[in-house]
C-alpha cells in the first residue's frame, strides 16, 4: 500500500494528451515538492519533473508538472508509442520522515 | 559524462548479507547526496535512506534501521549499501540515485542520476 496513490494503468491514442494523478495528504505532496519520473521496461526510472514543474534540460516540454494541493499530475501531449512506461511520482514525507512513492501508472498508447 | 555504475548481479542465501557498490564519475562526489531504492519484481519503488558522501552521514527509513549500512570511500568516488540477515523478500533491483542540487540538501529533492540497478536474489 503506497503513502501516494496513482491509477493502476491509464492510455490513449498517439498524439493525444494523458494526464496521471497522485494523490497525498497535508504531511507530503501538500508541504513538500514533487517530483515525476519514468521507467522504461527493464530500465532504471529516468527523471522527468522536478519541483512539482521544472523539467531537465533533456526532457521535452511534451511533458508538464502541476500541483495543487494535496496531488499532483503529470500531463504529456502528443504521445508517442516511445512514452509507453511505468510513471511515478515521489515526494518527502515529513510525518514519516521518508522519501515516499506512488505505486505507479502503466501508461500505454493505444 | 555523468553517471553512477553499480556492481554486479547477486545470489545470496537467506540470511546472509549483501554490498552493493555505487561508482560514480563525471561530477564530484562529495558535493551531492546519495540515495538507495529498491524494486521488488512487478512492484514499485521503495526508499531506503541516503548517505552524504562528503561527511559519511546517512539516513536510513525507519524499516531498514539497524538491518542496513551506507558507507562510502571518497577515494574511489564510491557508495556502498549492505543489506544484512537477507530474506526471500529482499529478492529486488537495488538502485543507487543522486540528489539533484549541489552542497545542498532538501530532503524533497528529486533524484536526477541512477545507476543501472543491481538485481539481488535470496
Amino acid at each position: 500500500q503506497s503513502v501516494l496513490t496513482q491509477p493502476p494503468s491509464v492510455s490513449a491514442a498517439p498524439g493525444q494528451k494523458v494526464t496521471i494523478s497522485c494523490s497525498g495528504s497535508s504531511s507530503n505532496i501538500g508541504i513538500n515538492y514533487v517530483s515525476w519520473y519514468q521507467q522504461l521496461p527493464g530500465t532504471a526510472p529516468k527523471l522527468l519533473i522536478y519541483e512539482n514543474n521544472k523539467r531537465p534540460s533533456r526532457i521535452p516540454d511534451r511533458f508538464s508538472g502541476s500541483k495543487s494541493g494535496t496531488s499532483a499530475t503529470l500531463g504529456i501531449t502528443g504521445l508517442q508509442t516511445g512514452d509507453e512506461a511505468d510513471y511515478y511520482c515521489g515526494t518527502w514525507d515529513s510525518s514519516l520522515s521518508a522519501v515516499v512513492f506512488g505505486g505507479g501508472t502503466k501508461l500505454t498508447a493505444l | 559524462q555523468v553517471q553512477m555504475v553499480q556492481s554486479g548481479a547477486e545470489v545470496k542465501k537467506p540470511g546472509a548479507s549483501v554490498k552493493v557498490s555505487c561508482k560514480a564519475s563525471g561530477y564530484t562526489f562529495t558535493d551531492y547526496y546519495v540515495h538507495w531504492v529498491r524494486q521488488a519484481p512487478g512492484q514499485g519503488l521503495e526508499w531506503m535512506g541516503w548517505i552524504n558522501p562528503n561527511s559519511g552521514g546517512t539516513n536510513y527509513a525507519q524499516k531498514f534501521q539497524g538491518w542496513v549500512t551506507m558507507t562510502r570511500d571518497t577515494s574511489i568516488s564510491t557508495v556502498y549499501m549492505e543489506l544484512s540477515r537477507l530474506r526471500s523478500d529482499d529478492t529486488a533491483v537495488y538502485y543507487c540515485a543522486r540528489e539533484r542540487s549541489r552542497n545542498y540538501h532538501d530532503s524533497s529533492d528529486a533524484f536526477d542520476i541512477w545507476g543501472q540497478g543491481t538485481m539481488v536474489t535470496v
